[in-house]
């Protein structure tokens, strides 16, 4: 089954205690992206890749580390979390062409920075 | 960079009547504009999508139309259903250094009462 997977789904952490969002994808897509979602502001873009090695910063990337040494993996690191990144986090890939601009989702992380 | 606004931000309708849901983007550029459904506790998924060289594009119940001249996009359900309760987000898209930037709205929350 094509999917994207994330772990953990919830998480509750102290601040400034580090921790990664895994993400995986089994589709062989080039294109992946964090999100956070907030209420009332939507979709945010934190990071996205290209792929292999290629990554760049998204509209909220303050505060936040990624990295792609495999197609399939993207984790996102929090290396000093604070409450403010209290939110919820989507991974997301897709495999752009010419006609093909779908992204997938998948089923978010619950972060709690306490 | 884009802006995408979105409302109304709640939308709540009978089953069976018709819901819109209305965006505006800024930059010209944008050339793809996808809708996305999240259903609760799942990571937002494609619906329908439209590109700028097309009006209108409809898929069973759900239709998207497009004015590039008045840079405004609209989601349209009709007969609606329980199952259609769900989060929907509109989207703009441009290419930016080889890679399709996506910027969401906010959401609409759709409630449809059976």
């Amino acid at each position: 089954e094509a999917q994207v997977t994330q772990n953990p789904r919830y998480l509750i952490t102290v601040t400034g205690k580090k921790l990664t969002v895994t993400c995986s994808q089994n589709m062989n897509h080039e294109y992946m992206s964090w999100y956070r979602q907030d209420p009332g502001l939507g979709l945010r873009q934190i990071y996205y890749s290209m792929n292999v090695e290629v990554t760049d910063k998204g509209d909220v990337p303050e505060g936040y580390k990624v990295s792609r040494k495999e197609k399939r993996n993207f984790p996102l690191i929090l290396e000093s979390p604070s409450p403010n990144q209290t939110s919820l986090y989507f991974c997301a890939s897709s495999n752009w062409g010419i006609e093909t601009y779908e992204q997938y989702f998948g089923p978010g992380t619950r972060l709690t920075v306490t | 960079g884009e802006n995408v606004e979105q409302h109304p931000s709640t939308l709540s309708v009978q089953e069976g009547d018709s819901a819109v849901i209305k965006c505006t983007y800024s930059d010209s550029a944008s050339n793809y504009f996808p809708w996305y459904k999240q259903e609760l506790g799942k990571g937002p998924q494609l619906i329908i999508d439209i590109r700028s060289n097309v009006g209108e594009k409809k898929d069973q119940r759900i239709a998207v139309t497009l004015n590039k001249t008045a840079k405004h996009f609209s989601l349209h359900i009709t007969e609606t259903q329980p199952e259609d309760s769900a989060v929907y987000f509109c989207a703009a898209s441009l290419r930016s250094g080889g890679y399709q930037k996506v910027t969401f709205g906010i959401g609409t929350k759709l409630q449809v009462i059976p």
